[in-house]
């Protein structure tokens, strides 16, 4: 079973637009992480929070957890085109268990 | 730098029959993870390996799934007989260490007719 969930399955929005996808889990965690995973080059990391940690950025990307309600939500600005893909949330339990996949959000951005 | 190699891409099979499929991971990178992606799922953890042993295998179906990483660099995943149910993505990925950043290879995309 799949611990991560993504809210919401699927999102369309314009160009230029920000775009923001949430992720709730169940157990404690050490470490949780955002894929894309698109057609073309199949699944890439984006970043890695710490569960001691509240927000990263990275670039257009700025990430936030919140271990208190156990998720953590993934914001991307001015998205573009070539953001269309699966976004993933993953995570790792204290007790180095699996890395564990969500079934991720699809994002549309629409030119 | 070469990323995490995967082959073949794709495999047609018949049901009952073996299919093996091969990863090369990064060089340098002693985790190496096998994983298994249904259409619209994210992927799930079959086997992880640091170096040469299989650290956690909890997930993979030993009636029918072996793997292998001899000399802790490449590594090969067998199905054996093939079902209906196990038409999927393979993927395998390696991180330098376990549980930090994965880099994913193109997958192997399984289909049993």
């Amino acid at each position: 079973s799949q611990q991560g969930e993504e809210d919401p399955q699927a999102l369309s929005i314009q160009e230029g637009e920000n775009a923001t996808m949430n992720c709730s889990y169940k157990t404690s965690i050490n470490n949780l992480q955002w894929y894309r995973q698109n057609s073309g080059r199949g699944l890439v990391h984006l970043i890695l929070i710490r569960s001691n940690e509240r927000e990263k950025h990275s670039g257009r990307l700025r990430v936030t957890l919140d271990t208190s309600k156990k998720s953590s939500s993934l914001l991307i600005t001015a998205s573009r085109a070539a953001d269309t893909a699966s976004y993933f949330c993953a995570t790792d339990g204290l007790y180095g268990n699996k890395l564990v996949f969500g079934a991720g959000t699809i994002l549309r951005v629409k030119s | 730098e070469a990323g995490v190699v995967q082959s073949p891409r794709y495999k047609i099979i018949e049901k009952k029959q073996p299919v093996a499929f091969w990863c090369n991971p990064i060089s340098g990178h002693n985790t190496l993870y096998w994983y298994l992606q249904n259409l619209g799922q994210g992927p799930e953890l079959l086997i992880r390996y640091e170096n040469e042993e299989a650290v956690d295998d909890s997930q993979l179906p030993k009636d029918r799934f072996s793997a292998e990483r001899l000399k802790g660099v490449d590594s090969t995943l067998k199905i054996q007989p093939a079902e209906l149910g196990d038409s999927a993505v393979y993927l395998c990925a390696s991180s330098l260490v376990s549980y930090n950043e994965q880099f994913f290879g193109p997958g192997t995309r399984l289909t049993v007719l």
